[in-house]
């Protein structure tokens, strides 16, 4: 059974760089999207980004001047960073797989980490 | 990007009521459409795939419904551990969008 786990600080200042890691276990990273989903606090459900364990990716064009994301696949993990945050950045930040095939559901999702932005 | 708009935002429900959520696109979507169960604390659970389809596990009073830009799910017999809120969620274009969430409270 995939399992997905985030970790990563709960707290970022403003204007830094906000880092979370997506552990994968009980499979491998090939075959499917691994995306990072947030919500902030009272809100809904905001997709990221997601990269291929190949390293392509596609981002939200409403974040991408601000998201990067990685893969580790020694480590089948993959990571988000995003850069100059602001007090909106604060959410819950999930990280989810679906199959690498057009269509295709969130499958897999991490409990979620939430992370603050203040300082 | 495809708006995803939801209703209602909540309900007030009893055990054994029949709910039914809806999900519109702002543009056609086909069947790529899925919905999402959402506990607090907890990782979202996938309940319905391509508009239709039940997701493994999922018990068989959810239901989904719709194709193009209009979409249903709908809970038979609402269930306790059925409180929680309800998400749909495009997934035919990038950026994946979902709808804004319908939250089901025990009446």
């Amino acid at each position: 059974q995939v399992q997905l786990q985030e970790s990563g600080p709960g707290l970022a200042k403003p204007s830094e760089t906000l880092s979370l890691t997506c552990t994968v276990s009980g499979g491998s990273l090939s075959g499917y999207y691994w995306s990072w989903i947030r919500q902030p606090p009272g809100k809904g459900l905001e997709w990221i980004a997601y990269i291929y364990y190949s390293g392509s990716t596609n981002y939200n064009p409403s974040l991408k001047s601000r998201v990067t994301i990685s893969v580790d696949t020694s480590k089948n993990q993959f990571s988000l960073r995003l850069s100059s945050v602001t007090a909106a950045d604060t959410a819950v930040y999930y990280c989810a797989g679906c199959r690498a095939v057009a269509g295709t559901p969130f499958d897999y999702w991490g409990q979620g980490t939430l992370v603050t932005v203040s300082s | 990007d495809i708006q995803m708009t939801q209703s209602p935002s909540s309900l007030s429900a009893s055990v054994g009521d029949r709910v039914t959520i809806t999900c519109r696109a702002s543009q056609t979507i086909s069947s790529y459409l899925n919905w999402y169960q959402h506990k607090p604390g907890e990782a979202p659970k996938l309940l319905i795939y391509a508009a239709s389809s039940l997701q493994g596990g999922v018990p068989s009073r959810f239901s989904g419904s719709g194709s193009g830009t209009d979409f249903t799910l709908t809970i038979s017999s609402l269930q306790l551990e059925d409180f929680a809120s309800y998400y749909c969620q495009q997934s035919y274009s990038t950026p994946w969008t979902f709808g804004q969430g319908t939250k089901v409270e025990i009446k």
